[in-house]
């Protein structure tokens, strides 16, 4: 078991452009969650899948961010056309009994 | 939504020290759990507790669902205890984690 895996650990874009993150969540977890931290602030939903069904989004997502978990297992969160305020940390978590277990998180920072 | 309340927002102990840090929340809850922030960020589980009492070596929890709250213990508190401990909870309807906005604990030697 090696734990939930993030990639890219860090990246700095240019406002304007796409990123996208990557999560690996540890094997057969079903349900799979993404939040954002900004600095001295506490983690925030965005949104979660179980399996491959994406069933809550955060109303503050939004239409620039989308999120997909093709098959159930990997996911990635994409951000379109970047602006200055999405800088922050991407958290990734995955549970399978209730318990969530984090990545290391994805640090953006938007020049 | 619910809302998640964490005292204090900051603390400095000296090395050694004991303390608790409190979590109130809004509504009744499926799932609660403690959390440490690593100063690189990463949030490393330190309690599922959604309701009783556990204990890990010099950390304990305490959850009393039916009034709406849970307690965190660090005994013989050290330097690497330092960092942000963040209270999450799901409430009813739903499986997503709501977190508290944080105690900053700070550890002297």
């Amino acid at each position: 078991d090696t734990g939930v895996s993030q990639d890219p650990r860090h990246k700095i874009t240019k406002r304007g452009q796409n990123v996208t993150f990557r999560c690996d969540p540890i094997s057969e977890h079903n349900r799979l969650y993404w939040y954002r931290q900004t600095l001295g602030q506490g983690p925030e939903f965005l949104t979660y899948f179980q399996n491959e069904a994406q069933l809550e989004k955060s109303r503050l997502l939004s239409d620039r961010f989308s999120a997909e978990r093709p098959k159930g297992s990997f996911s990635t969160l994409e951000i379109q056309r970047t602006e200055q305020g999405d800088s922050a940390m991407y958290l990734c978590a995955s549970s399978l009994y209730g318990e969530l277990f984090f990545g290391e998180g994805s640090r953006l920072t938007v020049l | 939504g619910i809302q998640v309340e964490q005292s204090p927002p900051d603390l400095i102990l000296q090395e050694g020290a004991n303390s608790t840090l409190r979590c109130n929340f809004s509504d009744s809850v499926n799932n609660l759990q403690w959390f440490h922030q690593n100063p690189w960020g990463q949030l490393i589980n330190l309690f599922y507790i959604p309701s009783g009492t556990k204990q890990n070596g010099r950390l304990s929890a305490t959850t009393v669902a039916t009034e709406r709250y849970s307690l965190l213990y660090i005994s013989s508190s050290q330097t690497t205890d330092s960092g942000v401990y963040f209270c999450a909870v799901v409430g009813s309807g739903t499986y997503k984690y709501i977190f508290g906005t944080g105690t900053r604990l700070k550890v002297l030697a």
